[in-house]
């Protein structure tokens, strides 16, 4: 099992919808967790972090975090073609930071 | 948010040299910085992680004496590749975390082409 783990798509969604990114983690013990995008051809840049149960919204991305089912999803309401892009899923375990293999998302106009 | 730097943005040499890449982090201290290798289409790969003033550790099947890493000092941290090859031919892109588990910050990553 993979201790990160995406879907590695690509997932396409119509512009306007919500794109719904999953991932899932092994480690229990995972206490911070982070959402990276990377256009291609370019670096990843940080999105998001959670770190607690439950929702966080930062304009059109919403984070979400459930530890006891060990998953953290990201929301993207009113999804852009300039969201078309790999959406890495990063989880901090005990110390090590591991990421996804990452979704490739396309919005379509 | 944290800024790391990485130069030069795109390199072209020939097969058999070396080429160096330097990662900064401009505006925070960095313990320990990471250097990844990705090829077009597929993910991230980490090489190696690089702690100041210590042996960087690479992950397994990533030759340490082709791709030697130097993290002399909290905001500096180098990779070369020696004796490059056409294969070598890459996205290497660093980063760096502004403390222990906290969030990772990349740099704009490096393009190496060898001829």
């Amino acid at each position: 099992q993979k201790e990160v783990e995406q879907n590695s798509g690509p997932l396409s969604v119509p512009e306007g919808a919500i794109a719904s990114l999953n991932c899932t983690y092994s480690d229990r013990g995972s206490q911070s967790f982070f959402w990276y995008r990377q256009y291609s051809g370019k670096s990843p840049e940080l999105i998001m972090s959670i770190y607690s149960n439950g929702d966080k919204e930062d304009g059109r991305f919403t984070a979400q975090l459930n530890k006891a089912s060990q998953y953290v999803s990201l929301l993207i309401r009113d999804s852009q073609p300039s969201d078309s892009a790999t959406y890495l899923c990063a989880v901090n375990q005990r110390g090590d930071m591991r990421f996804g293999a990452g979704t490739r998302l396309t919005v379509k106009p | 948010g944290a800024v790391v730097s990485q130069h030069p943005s795109w390199v072209i040499c020939k097969s058999g040299t070396s080429v160096k890449i330097e990662c900064r982090s401009l505006d925070f201290q960095a313990t320990t910085m990471f250097w990844y290798r990705q090829f077009p289409k597929q993910s991230l790969m980490l090489m190696a992680t690089s702690n100041e003033g210590s042996k960087a550790t690479y992950e397994q099947g990533v030759e340490k004496d082709k791709f030697l890493i130097n993290h002399a000092s909290l905001t500096l941290s180098t990779l070369t590749v020696t004796s490059a090859h056409p294969e070598d031919s890459s996205f290497y892109i660093c980063s760096a975390e502004t403390g222990p588990g906290n969030t990772i910050y990349f740099g704009e990553g490096s393009w190496l082409t060898v001829v």
